[in-house]
């Protein structure tokens, strides 16, 4: 079975160092989705994109995030510099479209000592 | 502001029962409502894709209802199995590219 490809699975790093996450979505899938897990909310929408162009990326602190998609292969997630308030798990999604259903990575446990 | 509210948040309920809750959302500008299972340390797995006014789908014990038109769904589970304890979400698309899901429900299958 085709699967969304997160790495690393778990980081460990201390704060004010530069996190990246990387996400491969499932070969042909044309919308990739960042979400981070949160007590509160569950699924927190960080940022998407469509066939590669940002869609929305307002879930974000700007100063810090950024999510780019520099290949049809490869999403990215930066966190600089990181705090520990950024610890949590980070998961990418994939897949085709709105009546499509997503398909999630094992996603990525960040801890910000 | 789109919302999506699940209820109940959380119940427990015995091996064998059936159960049932609820996925609220903006009956305007509706395209699609997921269901989702979410398992303790896993990822999120698709259930359910419904589109369609009426639309009922079914996966083994697992089952769902769409009512568009006054934005519900139903998620219903016959014959509860300890397997079955996850949480629950499920997410509406508008007309944008955008998942919105709800906070979940939470079950837990009593042995």
């Amino acid at each position: 079975d085709a699967r969304v490809t997160q790495t690393p699975r778990h980081k460990v790093t201390e704060m004010g160092q530069e996190v990246t996450m990387r996400c491969q979505p499932i070969l042909g899938h044309n919308t990739v989705f960042w979400y981070r897990q949160t007590m509160m909310q569950g699924l927190e929408l960080l940022a998407y994109f469509r066939n590669r162009a940002p869609l929305d990326d307002s879930g974000m602190p700007k100063d810090r995030f950024s999510a780019e998609m520099p290949d049809a292969t490869l999403a990215t997630l930066k966190i600089q510099p990181s705090e520990p308030r950024d610890s949590a798990v980070y998961f990418c999604a994939s897949g085709l479209g709105r009546n499509q259903p997503q398909h999630f990575g094992d996603g990525t446990r960040l801890s910000i000592l | 502001i789109l919302n999506v509210e699940q209820s109940p948040q959380s119940l427990h309920v015995q091996e064998g029962d059936s159960t049932n809750f609820t996925c609220s959302f903006p009956s305007s500008n509706f395209y699609a409502l997921h269901w989702y299972r979410w398992e303790t340390a896993k990822s999120p797995e698709a259930l359910f894709v419904m589109t369609l006014n009426g639309d009922e789908k079914k996966k083994g014990r697992i089952s769902a209802t769409l009512n568009t038109k006054e934005g519900y769904s139903y998620l219903y589970i016959k014959g509860s199995q300890p397997e079955d304890s996850a949480t629950y979400l499920c997410a509406f698309t508008p007309g944008t590219y955008k998942y919105i899901f709800g906070t979940g429900t939470r079950l837990k299958v009593l042995a």
